[in-house]
This record gives C-alpha cells, sequence and structure tokens, in this order.
C-alpha cells in the first residue's frame, strides 16, 4: 500500500515568503507528525495532530509556524515571513493510533526547504 | 527533558562483520525505544520498535536490546552488507512528553566497505 508521501520535495523560497508544505499520511492513520531536520542533526518534534485536532504543538519554534488538518488526513506546515535558519528537512510521519506503546511511527521522504 | 546519545557518530567496518550500535537515553520513563534507517536524502525506515516492558526484538540480521534503567539499548547487525551502509537513528517516546512524540538521537553512520 501507498506510504507516506510528501510534496513538495524541494522548495527554495526567499528570505520573508509564506511556503506551505504538504503531507498525505498512510490511509486510516489517526496520528500524524511534523518533524524538522537540520544537517547533522536527529530529526526534532514540532507538532502532533490526532484526528482534526493539534494535541501537542509544544515544539512549533514560534509563531511564524502553523499547520492544520481540516479533515483529518492531509496536513500543511505553514511557514511565515521565512528566515535562513528556517532552511532544514521536513518530514511528516503517521501512525495507526497514536496513543499505544506499540505505535510505529512511518515516515515520508521529506521536503527539504531552503530559505535563500 | 529527554536527551537521547548516540555513539560512536560514525563507523566503518568490512563487509561480513557483526556490529553493535549504541543508543543511551536520560530519562527512564519510556513509552517505547525505536531504531530507524535513513538513507542519503531519503526518509526514516522504521527498523525496529522495543516495548518498555519488552528487553529486545529480532527481525532478520538485526537485533535490539533494550536496558531501560540504565537508559541503554544496542542494536545488533549481523553479517554486515554493503546495503547496509547508511545512518542508523534511535530514538524514544516518553512519559514526560506532550504525545507519543520521539526524541531523536543524531544518528550512527555506518559505511560497509565490501
Amino acid at each position: 500500500g501507498a506510504g507516506v508521501s510528501q510534496t513538495p520535495s524541494n522548495k527554495v523560497t526567499e528570505k520573508g515568503k509564506y511556503v506551505e508544505l504538504r503531507c498525505d499520511p498512510i490511509s486510516g492513520h489517526t496520528a500524524l507528525y511534523w518533524y524538522r531536520q537540520s544537517l547533522g542533526q536527529g530529526p526534532e518534534f514540532l507538532i502532533y495532530f490526532q484526528g482534526t485536532g493539534a494535541a501537542d504543538d509544544s515544539g512549533l519554534p514560534n509563531d511564524r509556524f502553523f499547520a492544520v488538518r481540516p479533515e483529518g488526513s492531509v496536513s500543511t506546515l505553514k511557514i511565515q515571513r521565512t528566515e535562513r535558519g528556517d532552511s532544514a528537512v521536513y518530514l511528516c510521519a503517521s501512525s495507526l493510533s497514536g496513543s499505544g506503546v506499540t505505535d510505529t511511527q512511518y515516515f515520508g521522504p521529506g521536503t527539504r526547504l531552503t530559505v535563500l | 527533558k529527554q536527551e537521547v546519545t548516540q555513539i560512536p557518530a560514525a563507523l566503518s567496518v568490512p563487509e561480513g562483520e557483526n556490529l553493535v550500535l549504541n543508543c543511551s537515553f536520560t530519562d527512564s520513563a519510556i513509552y517505547n525505544l525505536q531504531w530507524f534507517r535513513q538513507d542519503p536524502g531519503k526518509g526514516l525506515t522504521s527498523l525496529l520498535l522495543i516495548q518498555s516492558s519488552q528487553r529486545e526484538q529480532t527481525s532478520g540480521r538485526l537485533n535490539a536490546s533494550l536496558d531501560k534503567s540504565s537508559g541503554r539499548s544496542t542494536l545488533y547487525i549481523a553479517a554486515s552488507q554493503p546495503g547496509d551502509s547508511a545512518t542508523y537513528l534511535c530514538a524514544v517516546a516518553y512519559s514526560g512528553a506532550g504525545s507519543y512524540q520521539l526524541t531523536f538521537g543524531k544518528g550512527t553512520k555506518l559505511s560497509v566497505i565490501p
């Protein structure tokens, strides 16, 4: 079956611009996570959705970052007034329930964001 | 705050050798620990998940162990192959977080030389 998909695979933008990154989770997965991975680092948690609601947004670095999941499936990560420090690979993951010790997270290929 | 450390940062071995990757975490109140593989420019592939109540998990040539009380996990790879070359990431889901979010180490970059 299809895995987690993310679009675009690469995004180059200029400082100050607005960007949207899309994630299509595995069908039937209610939990969706966004992470950010900088060069040479492990992924860092940004936000977690359970269904349509953001259940944990404690990882969002500031109010320029926002994410939605209006129908409980596709999610969009939105970044306003981009800064060079936002350059990273943005990873999306989904899991079946998000509420069990056996709940494996499945990751998409990521979107590489470059802010010039 | 949970911190995850992986040692070594990089490892190069000849094909056929058995090897061990190490992971340590500071907060033992975990739900589970997961090992992932990441190939250059790609996303993460889940290898093994060990529940907090388990001591080890096996999949093919891979065996992962967990010692929750000491905050350690190891990933054992038997009879390494060039195709095993990748970065291996360890991650924990822990009860101090607001969800089952994962906290990752920086990874161990493995090179298996033919």
